[in-house]
């Protein structure tokens, strides 16, 4: 049974930073390609980063593109999110979800976790 | 960028037909991706590539596209089908997965 267990959530003061991770079990991981996504309470969801297999393909929606960093340890089997100058706009909860796609990614995610939340307020 | 658009809301009584819709310009040349969430709970994928359905997923539902809109249809529509639904697909412009705003489907 494929798991994604999120953690690392919590509130912090705009400008701080935060690192989320994510640890999978129930497939071979290094198989595929996992990505962050996110939703801000009551509103709609939004692909927060990607990285491939081997972490040689990695991208970013623009507006966290510089403050955040994606990666992943496959040796034990994690992915992480690095959160930097974090804003208000970020504010969400954070979800881990695996590629559809064994080794290329397809961009659509076939199993998420329940999400970790991040707050943003001074 | 490539902007998906759904209705904010469906209502359909149980037992009948529900169809979803998610606008985009010639969306039937793209792989669509449906996903359902309840409330308090993470988002399943129910339909991918248009009209795949990942095992487990009951054949009520399914997945059609043409021209400029894309369609999730569930038949034989059930108590537990309510839910708030989301189209996806790849925004070759911006180079990044797009979603649709969401459409949250009441059984009567």
């Amino acid at each position: 049974e494929v798991q994604l267990v999120e953690s690392g959530g919590a509130s912090v003061q705009p400008g701080r930073s935060l690192r989320l991770s994510c640890a999978a079990s129930g497939f071979t991981f290094d198989d595929y390609a996992m990505h962050w996504l996110r939703q801000v309470p009551g509103k709609g969801l939004e692909w927060v980063a990607g990285i491939n297999w081997n972490s040689d393909n990695i991208n970013y929606v623009d507006s966290v593109k510089g403050r955040f960093t994606i990666s992943r340890d496959n040796t034990k089997n994690s992915l992480y999110l690095q959160m930097n100058s974090l804003r208000a706009d970020d504010m969400a909860l954070y979800y881990c979800a695996k590629d559809g796609g064994l080794i290329n990614p397809l961009y659509y995610f076939d199993f998420w976790g329940q999400g970790t939340l991040v707050t943003v307020s001074s | 960028s490539y902007v998906l658009t759904q209705p904010p809301s469906e209502s359909v009584a149980p037992g009948q037909t529900a169809r979803i819709t998610c606008g985009g310009n010639n969306i039937d040349n793209e792989n669509v991706h449906w996903y359902q969430q309840k409330p308090g709970q993470a988002p399943i994928l129910v339909v991918y590539d248009s009209s795949d359905r990942p095992s487990g997923i009951p054949e009520r539902f399914s997945g059609s596209s043409s021209g400029n809109t894309a369609t999730l249809t569930i038949t034989r529509v059930e108590a537990g089908d309510e839910a708030g639904y989301y189209c996806q697909t790849w925004d070759g412009t911006g180079d990044h997965p797009v979603f649709g705003g969401g459409t949250k489907l009441t059984v009567l």
